[in-house]
């Protein structure tokens, strides 16, 4: 059973470029998160996902970021207009439930670079 | 939400336990205590979590204090791999929304000697 999927793991993009990270959540997990991990900093919590529906954005930054997770294919993380602040590790996780006490199984994170 | 409080950095020999502890002095009724780790250049994984009763399973030990504002994790012999940061971490089990993401703290950076 192939754990959660991260593609690509690593990106570089120039100022003003829009950056695209994909997550493939384990097979059967219809629930997606997406974290941020900034230089020397803990993970932060950025947006929830079920299929096809947003149940929680408040981390989400209010411009230039928004998150998907279509009925079909990977859950999308897409950064608009990039700037050097958003030089991070994101990471994806998922479970198949929406318990609190419900494992999140992380993948192997997106090194995203803004030149 | 409850917070934790942890140790920035801990150090310990190989093949010796370690006890990292965790202090959670405003928990409520109904928190998990879960712990997660990360190691070096990867996402976080889970260890293990506990309600009221001390926990095993094949990563780790959970003691868990009689009043729970405090718990540790303890690895029974640490080995080279079991270097990484461990986040102590409180879910709520009645709130459904809202909780269903992790808060990370700073962790502790868990440095092991050869």
């Amino acid at each position: 059973n192939a754990g959660v999927m991260q593609n690509p793991r690593h990106l570089v993009r120039r100022r003003g470029q829009e950056a695209r990270l994909r997550c493939s959540p384990m097979k059967g997990h219809s629930h997606v998160y997406w974290y941020r991990q900034l230089p020397e900093e803990g993970l932060k919590f950025m947006v929830y996902l079920q299929k096809e529906n947003i149940i929680d954005e408040s981390g989400m930054p209010k411009e230039r970021f928004s998150a998907e997770f279509p009925k079909e294919g990977p859950s999308i993380l897409r950064i608009q207009q990039v700037v050097r602040g958003d030089s991070a590790a994101y990471f994806c996780a998922s479970s198949p439930r929406q318990k609190p006490q419900e494992t999140q199984y992380f993948g192997p994170g997106t090194r995203l670079l803004v030149l | 939400d409850a917070k934790t409080t942890q140790p920035n950095s801990m150090e310990s020999n190989e093949e010796e336990p370690v006890h990292l502890p965790c202090n959670h002095s405003t928990i409520s009724g109904t928190d998990y205590i879960h712990w997660y780790r990360q190691l070096p250049s990867q996402g976080p994984e889970y260890v293990i979590h506990g309600l009221t009763s001390n926990v095993n399973n094949r990563m780790a030990s959970l003691a868990i204090a009689e009043d729970r504002k405090s718990s540790t994790l303890i690895l029974h012999r640490a080995t080279l791999r079991d270097a990484a940061v461990y986040y102590c971490i409180l879910r709520d089990e009645l709130r459904n929304f809202g909780n269903e993401k992790l808060t990370f703290g700073t962790g502790t950076r868990l440095t092991i000697i050869p």
